[in-house]
């Protein structure tokens, strides 16, 4: 089974600096995929980005970019010029390859609460 | 464009009373659906989901049914609630030829509250 640990339960932030949340995981897969999505006090889930593990790139999304590091089975999330529409749960999440069209879950960690003060 | 509704926004049901939520999706076909629990201060668990019309794969044992009428239309049920089924009931969709996953699409969510 997979895990995945996000170690920060709360983080705060200010107005238009740079934060880093931190998440690991813990596969023996050699291809999946890895998902940060962001959760605002709305509870409407919405995915930030996603990252392929077969591909060395780190992936990027106007001011959200990852560090991938595949060997230490890390996923982090930088948030640059954070803003207050930025506060939220973020969560980290990962799905193995499927290889069919069968239904998969993604397994979440157990959140970040992410407050970006003026 | 592709959009999922689900309702009711917020629920509260007396310990014993049966349970229904409902989730559409409108503009795809064939979507895999799913259907998640969060619980106060717990990420999400997968509660159910679906590959297809009246196909359903349980992933937790569970208080809780969920049927696929029709190919859109994913429900959650109970017959007898409990004080444990509380909490944030999230359904999600993604195509089902996603291939590579692009993720999963998420509705606004059902905050139900047991007493």
């Amino acid at each position: 089974a997979q895990t995945v640990t996000q170690s920060q339960p709360e983080m705060s932030v200010q107005e238009a600096e740079t934060v880093t949340l931190s998440c690991t995981y813990d596969t023996s897969e050699s291809n999946y995929y890895l998902f940060w999505y962001k959760q605002p006090p709305s509870r409407q889930m919405i995915l930030v980005i996603r990252q392929e593990a077969y591909k060395q790139q780190n992936a990027t999304e106007n001011r959200f970019s990852v560090n991938f590091q595949k060997a230490a089975k890390s996923f982090s999330l930088k948030i640059s010029d954070s803003q207050l529409g930025d506060t939220a749960m973020y969560f980290c999440a990962f799905m193995k390859h499927r290889s069919s069209n069968s239904g998969y879950a993604l397994n979440f960690g157990k959140g970040t609460s992410l407050l970006v003060t003026p | 464009s592709q959009t999922i509704h689900q309702w009711p926004a917020t629920l509260v049901q007396p310990v014993g009373s049966p349970l229904s939520l409902e989730c559409t999706v409108e503009g795809t076909s064939n979507p895999n659906l799913y259907w998640y629990r969060q619980a106060a201060g717990r990420g999400l668990q997968l509660l159910f989901y679906s590959v297809g019309i009246g196909q359903i794969s349980s992933e937790v044992p569970q208080n809780l049914s969920a049927s696929r009428p029709q190919d859109r239309q994913f429900i959650l049920s109970s017959k007898k609630l409990l004080l444990s089924d509380s909490g944030f009931y999230l359904c999600a969709w993604e195509k089902r030829d996603s291939l590579p996953n692009y993720g999963y699409t998420f509705g606004s969510g059902t905050r139900l509250t047991v007493v």
